[in-house]
């Protein structure tokens, strides 16, 4: 199992450009979910889903959208980047509502 | 508004020490009480509590919870710098949210 994949990596944008985070998981996890982290911050959701097709905002949703067409893909898209944006994001999956598996991360800056 | 919170924000120990992290919540329909270390990377799941004065064990770790007061515990027992990592405690509440603190940063001296 390779658990909760991210990519990419690390990205670099400018503010207003538009870019896609992917993450996929294979455990058959129902659960998904988007957080961001700041420096020196906890983790913040931005949006979660329950299962293929069903998607809601978490607590920070504001210039991001999701879509859940499959179990095991849950990406993330940034229309208009602005420098706000600019954090580390993190996916996580989960059987229940509780223990959540999270992926590697994807570093992203926005200047 | 829901929150978590740690306590201390940051220490530094040596190797040997026994330390003692904190989490105090107030949440409104609490579920589960979790935590997670985080070494550069991702958050991996430690320890998950619901039942108030129950210890959680694993190796030198150790956590409990107090819903009463509404916080928990981690002890991390004869520390290694391998402890050295944030971290986070999260509550989960009824509904699919975990609410996450802002984690304390352990260093680990030899």
């Amino acid at each position: 199992n390779a658990g909760v994949t991210q990519t990419p990596k690390f990205r670099i944008l400018k503010i207003g450009q538009s870019m896609t985070l992917q993450c996929a998981q294979d455990m058959n996890h129902n659960y998904m979910y988007w957080y961001r982290q700041d420096p020196g911050m906890g983790l913040k959701l931005i949006y979660y889903s329950v299962g293929a097709g069903i998607t809601d905002k978490g607590e920070v949703p504001n210039g991001y959208n999701v879509s859940r067409s499959t179990t095991e893909d849950f990406p993330l898209r940034l229309e208009l980047a602005a420098p706000s944006q600019t954090s580390v994001y993190f996916c996580a999956s989960s059987k229940t509502r509780d223990e959540q598996f999270f992926g590697p991360g994807t570093r992203l800056t926005v200047l | 508004e829901d929150k978590v919170v740690q306590s201390p924000l940051s220490l530094v120990v040596h190797e040997g020490d026994t330390v003692t992290l904190n989490c105090s919540y107030e949440v409104t329909n609490f579920r589960s009480l979790l935590w997670y270390k985080q070494e550069k990377k991702a958050p991996t799941f430690l320890f998950m509590l619901t039942s108030s004065g129950i210890e959680k064990k694993s190796g030198r770790l150790s956590s409990i919870l107090d819903k009463k007061e509404l916080f928990s515990i981690l002890n991390i027992t004869a520390t290694q710098t391998g402890d050295s990592a944030v971290y986070l405690c999260a509550v989960g509440e009824y509904g699919n949210k975990l609410v996450f603190g802002a984690g304390t940063i352990l260093r680990v001296k030899s």
